[in-house]
């Protein structure tokens, strides 16, 4: 079935780090790839989203490219802040059929120290 | 405008007895999502509403589980016979529906039997 797999954490680094989350999926369609964070106490958000082969999605200087030969979605920051840290989910929705249930990774904290 | 919410934030019961979670998604959205997470691992799908239907309960684990969303907006998910391995927190996302793939997540209802 679909799946996703991303790196284990924890990833701590120091404030403006560069950062990268590897994530993989395996699909059987044509899914859209996300990436959503849980800050700590607060609920699950979006933080970026491709929909197709070579899109890449960006926010709050985060980036994420879909690879589709590689069946990758790594998430990127070129320097990161301590309020970055959090966890962070890599996730797929709508390889097939009409569900677009969400299908997640099992998360990779990320601890950044000042 | 107001997000998903969902009630309570913390339940606490004891095993083999009945809960029941609710969820109000953003007004308008048709798609409804359950998903459970439990500790240290990403959320996975328990049900899907479309509109007043059940449109995927293939995650659901077992017959103690049923959702309802009787006039298209809020749903209840219920719980009977509840079991320790049943707790985890409950998250409830909602969508615009149609082609698009994002969700908006409520803060989820910590479940806890005892």
């Amino acid at each position: 079935g679909d799946s996703v797999t991303q790196m284990e954490g924890p990833v701590t680094l120091s404030e403006e780090a560069f950062l990268t989350i590897n994530c993989t999926y395996t699909a059987t369609g044509y899914p859209s790839l996300f990436w959503y964070v849980q800050y700590p106490g607060e609920g699950l958000q979006l933080l970026l989203k491709a929909t197709k082969a070579d899109d890449k999605g960006s926010n709050k200087g985060f980036e994420a490219t879909y690879r589709k030969e590689t069946t990758s979605f790594h998430l990127e920051k070129g320097s990161v802040q301590v309020s970055d840290s959090a966890v962070y989910f890599c996730a797929l929705s709508g390889a097939g059929g009409a569900t677009n249930k969400l299908i997640f990774g099992t998360g990779t904290l990320l601890a950044v120290q000042p | 405008g107001a997000g998903v919410s969902q009630t309570p934030s913390n339940k606490v019961t004891e095993k083999g007895k009945y809960v029941e979670l609710r969820c109000d998604p953003i007004s308008g959205h048709t798609a409804l999502y359950w998903y459970r997470q439990s500790l240290g691992q990403g959320p996975e799908f328990l049900i899907y509403f479309q509109g007043t239907g059940a449109a995927d309960d293939s995650g659901l684990p077992n017959d103690r589980f049923f959702a309802v969303r009787p006039e298209g907006s809020v749903s209840t998910l219920k719980i009977q016979r509840t079991e320790r391995g049943d707790s985890a927190v409950y998250l409830c996302a909602s969508s615009p529906g149609g082609s698009s793939y994002e969700q908006y997540f409520g803060p989820g209802t910590r479940l806890t039997v005892t």
